[in-house]
């Protein structure tokens, strides 16, 4: 079946610096990529997401492209701020939102 | 941006108890909630889909005895785990869908059960 896997976190960074979170998938068909935000305390949030291949996805200074060849809609950003500092949840559907598959959560950890 | 509620954010339980958690949409009518399960390192997993006043729909392998979900009103589903057990011990999120046509998803902030 379709599954998503994510790079195992906590990813630790220091303020400034450039953050990639990776993230693949396997799926049958031609899913949708979403990544989710879960800031402490609060509930998942949509980050960005891309409906088809080399769609990128972008928000708040995070990008992610979909890249059909490799199955991966890897997260990106150049500048990471401690207020960033959450868990990162990748996902993908082939049913609109109803589906989503979730990988495991990648969490980050920005010192200043 | 649209609120969900999910209450209690921690729970610490004896086995064989029950325990319930509501998740409440709070400034949207929700005729669709979700129920998901994560387990340590693992993802998260959507466990059952609940429209209101109707029964809920369980996703293979989820025990609907076991996790009754209760979807009364259109602002609160509850999950209730019956006669726990220590591997019932997880994260459980809901979340809630706008309306048929919107098909934005809101997510509460989870439940953390443990299970001695």
């Amino acid at each position: 079946g379709d599954s998503v896997t994510q790079m195992e976190g906590p990813v630790t960074l220091s303020e400034e610096a450039f953050l990639t979170i990776n993230c693949t998938y396997t799926a049958t068909g031609y899913p949708s990529l979403f990544w989710y935000v879960q800031y402490p305390g609060e509930g998942l949030q949509l980050l960005l997401k891309a409906t088809k291949a080399d769609d990128k996805g972008s928000n708040k200074g995070f990008e992610a492209t979909y890249r059909k060849e490799t199955t991966s809609f890897h997260l990106e950003k150049g500048s990471v701020q401690v207020s960033d500092s959450a868990v990162y949840f990748c996902a993908l559907s082939d049913g609109g939102y109803n589906k989503l598959i979730f990988g495991a959560g990648t969490r980050l950890a920005v010192h200043p | 941006g649209a609120v969900v509620s999910q209450h209690p954010s921690r729970v610490i339980c004896k086995s064989g108890t029950s325990v319930k958690i509501e998740c409440r949409s709070l400034d949207f009518q929700a005729t669709t909630m979700f129920w998901y399960r994560q387990f340590p390192k693992q993802s998260l997993m959507l466990m059952a889909t609940s429209n209101e006043g109707s029964k809920a729909t369980y996703e293979q392998g989820v025990e609907k005895d076991k996790f009754l979900i209760n979807h009364a009103s259109l602002t609160l589903s509850t999950l209730t785990v019956t006669s726990a057990h220590p591997e019932d011990s997880s994260f459980y999120i809901c979340s809630a869908r706008v309306t048929a046509t919107n098909e934005k998803l809101f997510f509460g902030s989870g439940t953390q059960l443990s299970v001695l």
